[in-house]
């Protein structure tokens, strides 16, 4: 089946550590996403690709840095320098971005800070 | 750069009864596509419905329809026939298309802070 996998679904983080969030696509999808999800809010974009091997920043990018070696992942990493990264966060991929065609997202992994 | 509003953060309806969630949007640019997503307690984002800016005939998907006013710049959805299924966070979210892909909107989805509907029996 297409879809989006997205792992762990739960990760624990300690202070000081970077952690890397995996997201993998088989839709064939050209752009990737990721967002954040704070408790009662909207998502907000931290980065997108939209061709392997680049990305570009989103609106709340500080903290965090991404790869696009290959078509199909996009993992994140979330560094030392986010100060507050516990959040829920929600990969997304999509077609052409000219496309009529809707993002779809993976389940989710939600990152809490020890 | 765009924004986009809902200004309910919950609401509350009877099974089987009618209910509408109101969505605004502020852009410059003229062609965009407006969508309206669900995250039911699994969290898993889900599309409910689609709108392309420049058409006048509004959507629908079975129980759902939106209303798309583009001079006023919103987009409401409503739910018929209500179920407990429905329960869920509802997003509204902007699609930009301008083809500068720099710093803009072009492709990129913004979302609404989203509203909580509970469906009762």
């Amino acid at each position: 089946d297409g879809g989006i996998t997205q792992s762990p679904k739960y990760l624990f983080r300690k202070e000081g550590q970077n952690v890397t969030l995996s997201c993998e696509q088989n839709l064939n999808h050209d752009a990737m996403y990721w967002y954040r999800q704070d408790p009662g809010q909207g998502l907000r974009l931290i980065y997108y690709s939209q061709i392997v091997n680049d990305f570009q920043k989103g609106d709340i990018a500080e903290g965090y840095s991404v790869s696009r070696e290959k078509k199909e992942s996009f993992p994140l990493t979330v560094t030392s320098a986010q100060k507050n990264p516990t959040a829920f966060y929600l990969c997304a991929s999509s077609g052409r971005p000219s496309s009529y065609n809707e993002q779809f997202f993976g389940p989710g992994t939600r990152l809490t800070v020890l | 750069a765009q924004t986009v509003t809902q200004s309910q953060p919950e609401m509350s309806v009877q099974e089987a009864e009618t209910v509408t969630l109101s969505c605004t949007y502020d852009t410059s640019e003229n062609n965009y596509y407006l969508f309206w997503y669900k995250q039911p307690p699994s969290r898993q984002m889900i599309l409910v419905i689609r709108q392309e800016a420049y058409k006048q005939q509004n959507a629908t998907e079975n129980r759902f329809s939106v209303n798309f006013q583009k001079a006023a710049k919103s987009f409401s959805l409503k739910i018929s026939d209500s179920q407990l299924g429905d329960t869920a966070m509802y997003f509204c979210a902007f699609k930009g298309l301008s083809a500068n892909a720099g710093g803009t909107s072009y492709g990129k989805l913004t979302f609404g802070q989203g509203t909580i509907l509970t469906v009762h029996p």
